[in-house]
């Protein structure tokens, strides 16, 4: 079975820039998150999607970052413009549903924002 | 809020030796996750913890869960340098609609040596 994939798993931008991360969830999940990942510390949610639905964005700055799932499989984040406090690992996961179910994370992509 | 945090947040053993990680979390939940992340990789999940006195055991890890005290413990048995790396544990929000919506410890950076 294939993981879930994520592209670039690397991107230098300078600040104010605009960026984007693709997300491909592993086949038949209906449940897609987006994590923030700073050095040193857990992941911390971004948004949760249930099949192309926001479940939850709560944590999700909207002034710079939105996300789409269409036809509730493929994803992407957008940062615009981004922050110096950006920098991250942006991972995406998937699940079989929302409760109770396991998360399954990908490579996440390393962002550096200088 | 649900917050969740591990101790210690450094661990250096030797191998051969048995230790203990603790997760405490200050909510409600009967769902917890443990995972382990290498260097620059993504999060592998190791323990998948649903009720109250569930235990798991994958070689030389063992994890448990007492949601009464809120309270997981990851315990290592016989330390191998191959064990070193750093583990999270995650427990489920578990609030009315946000069920999946996993809260990080800040990690336990685990490292064995001869």
């Amino acid at each position: 079975e294939a993981g879930v994939a994520q592209s670039p798993r690397y991107k230098i931008i300078e600040k104010r820039q605009s960026v984007a991360f693709w997300c491909n969830p592993i086949s038949g999940h209906a449940t897609l998150y987006w994590y923030q990942q700073i050095l040193g510390q857990g992941p911390k949610l971004l948004i949760q999607f249930q099949n192309n639905g926001v479940v939850d964005d709560s944590q999700l700055p909207k002034d710079r970052f939105s996300a789409e799932r269409l036809k509730g499989v493929d994803s992407t984040l957008k940062i615009q413009p981004a922050k110096l406090e950006d920098s991250a690992v942006y991972l995406c996961a998937s699940s079989w549903g929302a409760i109770s179910y396991e998360q399954y994370f990908g490579p996440g992509t390393r962002l550096t924002v200088t | 809020e649900l917050k969740v945090e591990q101790n210690p947040l450094f661990l250096s053993m030797q191998e051969g030796k048995n230790y203990t990680i603790y997760c405490n979390y200050s909510t409600t939940s009967d769902r917890l996750y443990w995972y382990r992340q290498d260097p620059g990789k993504s999060l592998e999940s190791l323990f998948v913890l649903l009720s109250n006195g569930a235990v798991k055991q994958e070689g030389r890890l063992m994890a448990s869960l007492d949601t009464k005290a809120r309270l997981s413990t990851l315990h290592i048995t016989a330390a191998v340098h191959d064990l070193s790396a750093t583990y999270f544990c995650a427990v489920d929000n578990n609030e009315a609609n946000q069920g999946g919506k996993l809260i990080f410890g800040q990690g336990t950076e685990l490292s064995v040596k001869p």
